[in-house]
């Protein structure tokens, strides 16, 4: 079994919309990590949490909120879908016993806002 | 605010060796790390320098100069599997991770 994991795989869905993209990790790591991924272009960090109470803002959090419901799950909701949110989207871990830097990064979620 | 360059394309032929730079720059800055993604796929780790100098793992080694603002990454023996983007990544004290804009090796027989 992969060791993180993402659902849906593909979303399709129509402007105005709430969605919920979920995350599952068995690593045990206690860092997660939401980035998304526009074509042709690097990964952007919507949000991350440190810990189970640790929430944080990246660099793209408008239009997006987060849920760290226990150590291993992470979700990412779109309040209101808009099409510019179309992309790819991915979850990561890491564990604090290791260079930040050093991220798993689940198979993506491709979404497209309608 | 971080921000990275990197070339946006590199081509070389199977056995070759190849010099991937990413220059940054950063009101922070930690470490810089390496990422590989093939097409379709999710981006993978390939090494992380914190410290001025040379990281080897393998084919591929990772640079850093501090000093410079400026890291490298180096593969070796390229093979075809080779070809994908690679991402420098900035990593601005655990805080925040900047990711470059990628550069795309192709890998020719």
């Amino acid at each position: 079994d992969a060791d993180v994991t993402q659902t849906p795989r593909n979303r399709i869905t129509k402007t105005g919309k709430r969605i919920m993209l979920e995350c599952s990790q068995t690593k045990g790591h206690d860092r997660m990590y939401w980035y998304r991924q526009d074509p042709g272009l690097g990964l952007r960090l919507i949000y991350y949490s440190f810990d189970v109470k640790d929430i944080n803002k990246g660099e793209i959090s408008d239009g997006y909120s987060v849920s760290r419901q226990a150590q291993a799950k992470f979700s990412l909701s779109l309040e209101s879908a808009i099409p510019n949110q179309t992309a790819l989207y991915f979850c990561a871990t890491s564990d604090s016993s290791e260079p930040a830097d050093t991220q798993y990064f689940g198979p993506g979620t491709r979404l497209t806002v309608l | 605010g971080q921000s990275l360059e990197q070339p946006s394309e590199v081509t070389a032929v199977e056995g070759a060796i190849v010099q991937i730079n990413c220059t940054y720059q950063t009101s922070g800055f930690y470490g810089l790390s390496w990422y590989q993604q093939h097409d379709g796929g999710a981006p993978t780790f390939l090494s992380y320098n914190a410290l001025d100098g040379l990281e080897e793992t393998g084919r591929f080694s990772s640079f850093l100069s501090r000093s410079d603002s400026y890291g490298y990454l180096l593969l070796q023996e390229l093979q075809m599997k080779d070809s994908a983007s690679y991402f420098c990544v900035a990593d601005n004290y655990g805080q925040n991770f900047v990711f470059g804009p990628g550069t795309r090796l192709s890998v020719l027989p």
